[in-house]
């Protein structure tokens, strides 16, 4: 597609069950970043992938928290047992690595994740 | 630790004047420094990037300044139009690391 596809858009879950977003990111960009964004909050760094390289686990915030990428293209990210603090909204994007890390992020439209 | 700060009031302006948004950052040394647009509940959308060694950068009315002294960025909108209402973010990346460290943002409302 276009542009960074994450599905889905929106996502009402109960305490304590398991949820899954997915990303979709722009054909031929090797770099994926996951990042959570809070009711009036900045956005907060999650995960990254680049390539076939170790992803950046460093954001997590909790081992509830697991990110994969297959194929170096569509990633998942699953959130176990989801809590009321769970709830924002989980923003997904890609770039290009380009000469000196320069590579702007392309953003997709994000899931909302409410837990009730 | 590792700060983004940008002012956390909205920048209200009249249509036709120059909105002026701060980005400061603290123990970070930055090779370049990024501006994103981000409009409600959309994805943030990429505006600019400005290097260390850059002082000023331009694209149509949009500009950007980058002080490394100062450890800080301005970010101009000339000639604001209401279209130009949204919420400004910066962003650095970390010493170490890939990820890309966004600034809570600044919400600019231009009134016709």
């Amino acid at each position: 597609g276009a542009g960074v596809s994450q599905s889905p858009s929106n996502k009402v879950t109960e305490k304590g069950k398991d949820v899954e977003l997915r990303c979709d990111p722009i054909s031929g960009h090797t770099a994926l970043y996951w990042y959570r964004q809070s009711l009036g909050q900045g956005l907060e760094f999650l995960i990254y992938f680049q390539g076939n390289s170790a992803p950046d686990k460093s954001g997590l915030p909790s081992d509830r928290f697991s990110a994969e990428r297959t194929g170096g293209s569509v990633s998942t990210l699953t959130i176990q047992r989801t809590q009321q603090e769970d709830s924002a909204v989980y923003l997904c994007a890609s770039s290009l690595v380009r000469t000196l890390n320069t590579g702007e992020l392309f953003f997709g439209e994000g899931s909302r994740l409410t837990v009730l | 630790s590792q700060k983004i700060e940008q002012n956390s009031e909205a920048l209200n302006i009249q249509e036709g004047k120059t909105a002026t948004l701060t980005c400061n950052y603290t123990n970070y040394s930055p090779a370049y420094l990024q501006w994103y647009r981000q409009d409600p509940g959309r994805g943030p959308v990429f505006l600019l990037l400005i290097r260390e060694n850059e002082k000023e950068k331009r694209k149509e009315r949009l500009k950007v300044t980058f002080d490394t002294t100062l450890k800080q960025s301005l970010f101009h909108i000339t000639a604001s139009q209401p279209a130009d209402s949204a919420t400004y973010l910066c962003a650095l990346r970390p010493n170490s690391g890939y990820a890309l460290n966004f600034g809570k943002g600044t919400s600019l409302l231009v009134t016709p």
